[in-house]
């Protein structure tokens, strides 16, 4: 069973600091990783994803990507208020097939304080 | 109208009721997903289809039947549901496969009664 695994929160940080949000997988084959963001009562939004080994920074987040941990990161820095969401871990496994299938993790609850 | 739009955004059934989930994708994108959330669980992958051919059947009961007339547009077709099918259902498309990401449309919360 392929999963993806995220500690569930919540996770709590005041505001302006860094949010560290982790993720690990279990199949070594993937090959694309996404975070999703999710507002209570809304649907998830793409907000990074990556492919490569290493850092990918996009404005105030930046995912982190160690495929031999086979683990991926999202770094929140200078945190808001409207940042408190829940946060998904979503990885693609290997395509060897003619689809893909994607699999989230079940989210990391993250509140900011102000 | 732009991006992923889903309807209706409610809906409440009993357990004998027909009724169907529409789903249209303004991107030009060539694949959809339908997509269970339930509280405290992971999104669950339902059905995959990529240019209008259903290539994924995620293990779903026949009581939830998909049908995708054209590219754009993916219905999801439901009768005598039980209690524990309610939960949000979300359709997303992508380009063609998913490695850039899903854009997902607001989705339908579903309770049945």
């Amino acid at each position: 069973q392929k999963e993806v695994e995220q500690n569930s929160g919540p996770l709590s940080v005041p505001e302006g600091a860094i949010a560290s949000l982790n993720c690990t997988y279990s199949d070594r084959g993937s090959q694309s990783f996404f975070w999703y963001r999710q507002y209570s009562g809304k649907s998830p939004e793409l907000i990074m994803f990556i492919y490569s080994n290493g850092d990918k920074e996009d404005g105030r987040f930046t995912a982190q990507l160690n495929k031999a941990s086979q683990y991926v990161s999202l770094l929140i820095r200078d945190s808001q208020p409207s940042d408190s969401a829940t946060y998904l871990c979503a990885v693609l496994n290997d395509m060897k097939t003619s689809y893909d299938k994607v699999i989230f993790g079940p989210g990391t609850s993250l509140s900011v304080i102000p | 109208e732009t991006g992923v739009t889903q309807t209706p955004r409610h809906l409440v059934m009993g357990m004998t009721n027909k009724k169907s989930l529409k789903c249209e994708q303004h991107l030009g994108h060539n694949a959809m997903y339908w997509y269970k959330q339930s509280a405290k669980k992971p999104l669950e992958l339902m059905f995959v289809y990529n240019f209008k051919e259903q290539t994924e059947n995620n293990s779903v009961p026949s009581r939830f039947s998909p049908e995708c007339p054209n590219s754009s547009h993916l219905f999801l077709h439901l009768h005598t549901l039980q209690p524990e099918d309610s939960a949000l259902y979300l359709c997303a498309s992508s380009p063609w496969t998913g490695i850039d990401g899903y854009t997902f449309g607001s989705g339908t919360r579903l309770t049945v009664v």
